[in-house]
């Protein structure tokens, strides 16, 4: 089985300070890699995705994210948080070639005015 | 597109009763999931299903049962509730032909058993 480590469950940070949340997997095999976020009573968004290629994303509200391959992580960073960025946020994970998603017991994100 | 929605969005049952969490999308989505959040837990997958009539066991389907007899729908049973069921359960789809793609998530369903 999969395995996602959040290192972090409760990250405070003040307005326009600079955030990373840590992920890091364990897998023997390839996998797809994702940063979900979670708003008070909501459901999941994605925020973005590492499928193969250039090992920085990009995705929505300037977030992004750097898989590294050989220490197993996809730490996610944005330069400058917003009050609207305080959420929960999750790590998953899928192998390429499986069904399911495995997901990380998520960081809380507060930002702090 | 209304994506995946679900129904009800709170309920309370008592130990040992029964109920239905309904979930549907209107993607054309052939990929559904289940799964129940609880705190500090992060999300674990009950049921998935990748297509009609194909249902499989995720982590924790102990308690839990499926059926998709449609692409829309995935319901999820719950026969004999117990105070461990209450958590709050997320269904979800997405459309998979070659590789992967996204997930999409319905708004929850919060549960509570006393």
């Amino acid at each position: 089985a999969q395995s996602v480590t959040q290192l972090d469950s409760q990250v405070p940070v003040f307005e326009e300070a600079p955030v990373e949340l840590r992920c890091n997997y364990s897998s023997s095999v390839s996998v797809y890699l994702f940063w979900y976020v979670q708003y008070p009573n909501q459901g999941l968004q994605l925020l973005l995705k590492y499928l193969s290629g250039s090992t920085l994303v990009k995705g929505i509200n300037g977030f992004e994210a750097e898989f590294n391959k050989s220490q197993t992580s996809f730490h996610l960073r944005k330069p400058s948080v917003h009050i609207s960025d305080t959420a929960e946020y999750f790590c998953a994970v899928r192998k390429y070639t499986g069904n399911q998603f495995y997901f990380g017991t998520g960081t809380s994100l507060t930002v702090i005015p | 597109n209304a994506g995946v929605t679900q129904t009800p969005k709170f309920r309370i049952l008592k130990i040992g009763q029964s109920m239905t969490l309904q979930c549907a999308q209107d993607m054309n989505h052939n990929y559904m999931y289940w799964y129940r959040q609880d705190p500090g837990m992060g999300l674990k997958l009950i049921y998935y299903s990748v297509g009609a009539g194909i249902t499989d066991k995720g982590e924790v389907p102990n308690g839990y049962n499926v059926s998709r007899s449609t692409t829309e729908d995935f319901p999820l049973r719950l026969e004999l509730a117990a105070p461990s069921q209450t958590s709050v359960y997320f269904c979800a789809s997405s459309y998979e032909l070659a590789g992967y793609n996204e997930q999409f998530f319905g708004p929850g369903t919060r549960l509570t058993v006393l």
